[in-house]
């Protein structure tokens, strides 16, 4: 069964520094997007991927987050300057178009990024 | 997107079935209704969507009545291993396939032997 893997599966960082998450979505989707939980709190949307632009993004995707498709098969998030907040689990998804509004999206995952 | 309302946490004994229900009174005409599973430190995990009425999977159902303002996530017969969160979605994907997903609390299922 095809799957969205990400990379790597923990990261350890210092405040300030800048991570890269890494996400190689399913072949033939279309739509990514990236998610993040803080422990013990709900699932929180960041923000979406389409025709390498952002479709959408959250009061929580500020100028810290930025996302790329560098090419035909990763998709990544970088957070600048990381603090002590942005500790959390990042999901990755992807979902592919459906006929209507019939869609599934596909869940890594995660990384479970701690800033120390 | 519709806010849905579901019960913070639930107990069962394993063996028996397990009825979840989600309110969205303000559901749109275009949304579909999403389940996803979540174990802990894991990724939600799709479990069933539907529009209307009936629908069934090899894990479970959903019951949506004519109205679409609720829905029931009905799992057969639970496991230990079904101990998890459940989320009930409710979405529209658009004309494009595009699909923003927005996880409420969910509901947490805790399966007792």
């Amino acid at each position: 069964e095809p799957e969205v893997t990400q990379t790597p599966s923990h990261q350890v960082t210092q405040m300030g520094q800048e991570v890269i998450l890494r996400c190689v979505p399913i072949s033939n989707h279309l739509y990514f997007y990236w998610y993040r939980q803080i422990l013990g709190q709900k699932v929180e949307f960041l923000v979406s991927f389409y025709n390498n632009e952002i479709s959408e993004k959250s009061e929580i995707f500020d100028d810290q987050f930025s996302v790329e498709r560098p090419d035909g098969s990763n998709f990544t998030l970088k957070i600048r300057s990381t603090k002590l907040e942005d500790s959390a689990m990042y999901f990755c998804a992807s979902s592919e178009p459906g006929p209507q509004g019939d869609t599934e999206a596909f869940f890594g995952q995660g990384t479970r990024l701690t800033v120390v | 997107l519709a806010k849905t309302t579901q019960p913070i946490s639930m107990d069962s004994y394993e063996g028996q079935e397990v009825n979840i229900t989600c309110s969205h009174n303000n559901i749109a005409t275009n949304d579909y209704i999403t389940w996803y599973q979540q174990f802990p430190s894991q990724g939600p995990r799709f479990i069933i969507q539907g529009y209307k009425t009936k629908v069934t999977n090899e894990v479970a159902s959903l019951f949506i009545p004519a109205d679409r303002k609720s829905s029931t996530l009905s799992l057969p017969r639970v496991s230990l291993s079904d101990t998890a969160v459940y989320y009930c979605l409710v979405g529209d994907a658009g004309s494009g396939g595009y699909q923003k997903v927005t996880f409420g609390i969910g509901t947490k299922l805790q399966v007792i032997p």
